[in-house]
């Protein structure tokens, strides 16, 4: 069964960097599998941030395109999001995903606020 | 990129009656999409993939149709704990979501 947690920056300053780490257990980086981020900001509808594969691809939102790095540690079985120059916009629970077989698998997810 | 678009973004039903909601996609996706279901402060809850196959534990008063650009989710008979934001994803291509739909009591 795979479990995914999310690390808790919880307060971030503005124009700081925004970094998570999403901790993977019951399966490894290996074979045909993308590693994903989402977020939803407080009322609104979820976003999808970007992913990543096992084989280094990457992919991101074209809103976000130009602060977002997505990244894999295979020795730590986790993936990792770094968001630049955040603002109060960028408040949001943030998720991390997978798909396992058709179907998609969720962490719990963990709110970040932006603020001094 | 691909855009869904979910309709009505309120709907307002009478428990024990039926809901339908709609989802559609800019283009073609297949059958790779799915619906969820949120309540506040909850993770969203997999009711359908596939367009139309039931996940784990679902009742079937839910039901998943449609395939290509046009898709729908229908709850025969709202229960009390069926009121809350509904959200389409296509996998086709990236992840995407619509903007959902609230289902609220009537």
């Amino acid at each position: 069964q795979v479990q995914l947690q999310e690390s808790s920056p919880g307060l971030v300053q503005p124009s700081a960097t925004l970094s998570l780490t999403c901790a993977v257990s019951g399966a490894s980086f290996s074979g045909d599998s993308w590693w994903t981020w989402v977020r939803q900001p407080p009322g609104k509808a979820l976003e999808w941030i970007g992913d990543i594969h096992n084989d280094g691809r990457t992919n991101s939102n074209p809103s976000l395109m130009s602060r977002v790095t997505i990244s894999v540690d295979k020795s730590k079985n986790q993936f990792s999001l770094s968001l630049t120059s955040v603002t109060a916009a960028d408040t949001a629970v943030y998720f991390c995903a997978t798909r396992v077989g058709r179907r998609p698998c969720w962490g719990q997810g963990t709110l970040v606020i932006v603020s001094s | 990129d691909i855009v869904m678009t979910q309709s009505p973004a309120t709907l307002s039903v009478s428990p024990g009656e039926r809901a339908t909601l709609s989802c559609r996609a800019s283009r073609s996706i297949n059958n790779d999409l799915v619906w969820y279901q949120q309540k506040p402060g909850q993770v969203p809850r997999l009711l359908i993939y596939d367009a139309s196959t039931r996940a784990t534990g679902i009742p079937d008063r839910f039901t998943g149709s449609g395939s290509g650009t046009e898709f729908t989710l229908s709850i025969s008979s709202l229960q009390s704990e069926d009121f809350a934001v509904y959200y389409c994803q296509q996998f086709h291509y990236w992840w995407a979501f619509g903007q959902g739909t609230r289902v609220e009591i009537k």
